[in-house]
């Protein structure tokens, strides 16, 4: 499985962008590039996800380089229930969907 | 939205003891995962069904068996447990067998089994 590296954790002040990046370099080209967070306590939720082009939904934008070898979650104004583990894993075609969890970012965000 | 249903939330066992967890998918998923989250660690994944049948395996147990029933929902059955397998344990839906081109994991807020 192909796998990614993010920082172990990052501060961000509440209404200021977080861009939280993700390298996976041995990515391939059928991986999609999925992120989910989990706050404390809580199961995981779905945030995102891209192939190749820049992904933008009510929750966050993906930004996805060109090379495809690394990628950038942004939320655009962090609040404090923003705070959690942010998850960037990749899924192929034919992975069957499970999720394989690496070590993720805990964003902490100060008020 | 209707969402992921876990039963217990909570469970407290002894050694060598069984326990069963159940999951009910979201209305229409097909589509069942289950993940083992240990204490200060990231979910791993441990199996998953698409429509009633086993679709893949990952590090799970010889001590644990799990079904999906005709209605979709799921059991984890966990036999001569152990104090390491002291843990949250989540359970997700989706629809479709998990396409990663348009399928997303909707969690369940877990069963938190702590085996003394």
């Amino acid at each position: 499985d192909a796998k990614t590296t993010q920082p172990n954790s990052m501060e961000s002040n509440e209404e200021e962008p977080v861009h939280l990046p993700c390298n996976h370099s041995t990515i391939s080209g059928t991986d999609y590039i999925h992120w989910y967070r989990q706050l404390p306590s809580q199961g995981p939720e779905y945030v995102i996800h891209g192939l190749t082009s820049n992904v933008n939904n009510r929750m966050a934008s993906l930004a996805i380089a060109e090379d495809r070898k690394s990628s950038t979650l942004i939320l655009h104004r962090a609040t404090l229930r923003d705070a959690a583990v942010y998850y960037c894993i990749l899924s192929h075609g034919n992975q069957g969907g499970k999720l394989i969890f690496g070590q993720g970012t805990e964003l902490s965000v100060k008020p | 939205a209707a969402g992921v249903i876990q039963s217990p939330r909570h469970l407290i066992k002894e050694k060598r003891e069984t326990a069963t967890l159940k999951c009910y998918p979201i209305p229409r998923h097909d589509t069942v995962y289950w993940y083992q989250q240990g204490p200060g660690q990231d979910p791993q994944f441990l199996i998953s069904f698409y429509e009633k049948m086993q679709s893949d395996k990952g590090s799970i147990p010889d001590r644990f068996s799990a079904q999906q029933f005709s209605d979709y929902h799921s059991e984890l059955n966990m036999s001569s447990l152990e104090l390491g397998d002291s843990a949250l344990y989540f359970c997700a839906s989706t629809k479709g067998g998990g396409r990663p081109s348009t399928d997303t994991q909707y969690f369940g807020p877990g069963t938190r089994l702590t085996v003394l």
